[in-house]
């Protein structure tokens, strides 16, 4: 079974500029979400799907962040603008079914560093 | 709002040691609990889940929850150096939110 996907790896960029990760969950996992981690730290949630709508993005952290899931499969974390305090990885993790019991899995991440 | 407090921070322990990891949370409701490993630079993988009060034993990994004292722990056995990790503490209070602690790094030296 494949795993999470993300792409890129790594991201470098100044303040100001825009930047967009990409999400390929586990196939047949309906329920996606996009964590950030800062350096040496625990993954804090930034919002989570059900297919393809948003059940919970009250996490995240301004009107410049945003994200997409449009056909319930893969899904789009983007920033405008960038800062300085977003320096992070973002990583996205999925899992089966609505159940509470079930496992969250997740991909490498992206590692963005903003100058 | 969950509050998910690991401890200790950073731990060292020679290869063969006996290595505790201890986490707190904040919701007496919740009910479903995980430890999650992750070696630098990859992927957090779940390592084990508790579902009820007592232990659970996987191979030189055992979880202990205590829920009256909002406690769950962590400890492994025979400590290889191939377990130096980042690794995290996972509560969900409800139905799909999973909160996580800010995580223990583990050293073994050989």
């Amino acid at each position: 079974e494949a795993g999470v996907t993300q792409s890129p790896r790594y991201a470098v960029l100044q303040e100001g500029q825009a930047v967009s990760f990409w999400c390929d969950p586990i196939s047949g996992h309906d329920t996606l979400y996009w964590y950030q981690q800062p350096r040496d730290q625990g993954p804090q949630l930034l919002v989570y799907f059900r297919d393809e709508a948003v059940i919970d993005n009250s996490q995240l952290p301004s009107d410049r962040f945003s994200a997409v899931r449009p056909k319930g499969t893969n899904s789009t974390l983007k920033i405008q603008s960038a800062k300085q305090g977003d320096t992070a990885t973002y990583l996205c993790a999925s899992s089966r079914d609505w159940g509470p019991r079930n496992t969250l899995y997740f991909g490498a991440g992206t590692r963005l560093s903003v100058l | 709002q969950q509050n998910v407090q690991q401890s200790p921070e950073s731990l060292i322990v020679p290869e063969g040691a006996r290595t505790s990891l201890n986490c707190t949370f904040s919701d007496s409701a919740s009910q479903y609990f995980w430890w999650y490993r992750q070696h630098s630079g990859k992927a957090p993988k779940a390592l084990m889940s508790i579902f009820s009060n007592g232990e659970k034993e996987e191979g030189r990994f055992t979880i202990h929850l205590n829920k009256a004292s909002l406690h769950f722990s962590l400890h492994i056995r025979d400590s290889q150096p191939s377990d130096s990790a980042l690794y995290l503490c996972a509560v969900r209070p409800n139905y799909n939110v999973l909160y996580f602690g800010s995580g223990t790094k583990l050293t073994v030296e050989p």
